[in-house]
């Protein structure tokens, strides 16, 4: 089974409203979660590392104050697009690593589409 | 820093035939190299992982890796190809931990009947 939810799956919009999206490890505790974007038939680029407690690093280019991150707990990571512009549509994805397995798990992704 | 190429965006096989999916990394420190496949509108599946043990990885869907530092690369073969197999699949590189994966631009593989 899914050892990382993420919610909801798919979201339409207005423009100018602002839409999150959460990603729940359930199995394993997540000191850092990844997101992670896709534009339609590209590849997945790495947005922002979400730190439990502290705040989240942003990649180069990506607005920290359009794309609030929250990491409250362990467990749960929560990215929110404010004000939200149709060319914020995309595929959004979260992943948690398991340190100790070496691996990352990720999120089923968020579809988020901005009229 | 960590990088990823993957040969072809798009690979078309026939049903039964051999997959051959090609990715050559880049990489400072000794890498973690993954397989990722993806549905349309779904979230991505690991398929194999290679984490400095055996350079031969078996992955799930009788998929396999084989991890060739003299190249530099990690391909995704599989001996015959099921129509089940279509999809886009990403070849990715971290240095392990909590760290990012660094993704490939993907490959398209269709399967023909």
């Amino acid at each position: 089974g899914a050892v990382v939810s993420q919610h909801p799956s798919r979201v339409i919009c207005k423009s100018g409203t602002s839409v999150k999206i959460e990603c729940r490890s359930l199995d394993f505790q997540a000191t850092t979660m990844f997101w992670y974007r896709q534009f339609p038939k590209q590849s997945l680029m790495l947005m922002a590392t979400s730190n439990e407690g502290s705040k989240a690093t942003y990649e180069q280019g990506v607005e920290k104050d359009k794309f609030l991150i929250n990491h409250a707990s362990l467990t749960l990571s929560t990215l929110t697009v404010t004000s939200a512009h149709p060319e914020d549509s995309s595929f959004y994805i979260c992943s948690a690593p398991s340190e100790w397995r070496n691996i990352q798990y990720f999120g089923a992704g968020t579809r988020l589409s901005v009229l | 820093a960590q990088s990823v190429t993957q040969l072809g965006s798009h690979v078309s096989v026939s049903e039964g035939a051999l997959v051959l999916l090609r990715c050559n990394y880049s990489s400072s420190v000794p890498p973690y190299l993954f397989w990722y496949v993806q549905y349309p509108n779904q979230g991505l599946q690991l398929l194999l992982k290679y984490t400095s043990a055996a350079t031969l990885v078996k992955g799930i869907n009788g998929f396999e890796a084989e991890f060739k530092k003299s190249e530099t690369s990690f391909h995704l073969t599989k001996p015959s190809a099921h129509m089940s197999d279509a999809a886009e699949y990403f070849c990715a590189v971290s240095v392990g931990g909590n760290t990012p994966l660094v993704f490939g631009k993907g490959t398209r593989l269709s399967v023909i009947a």
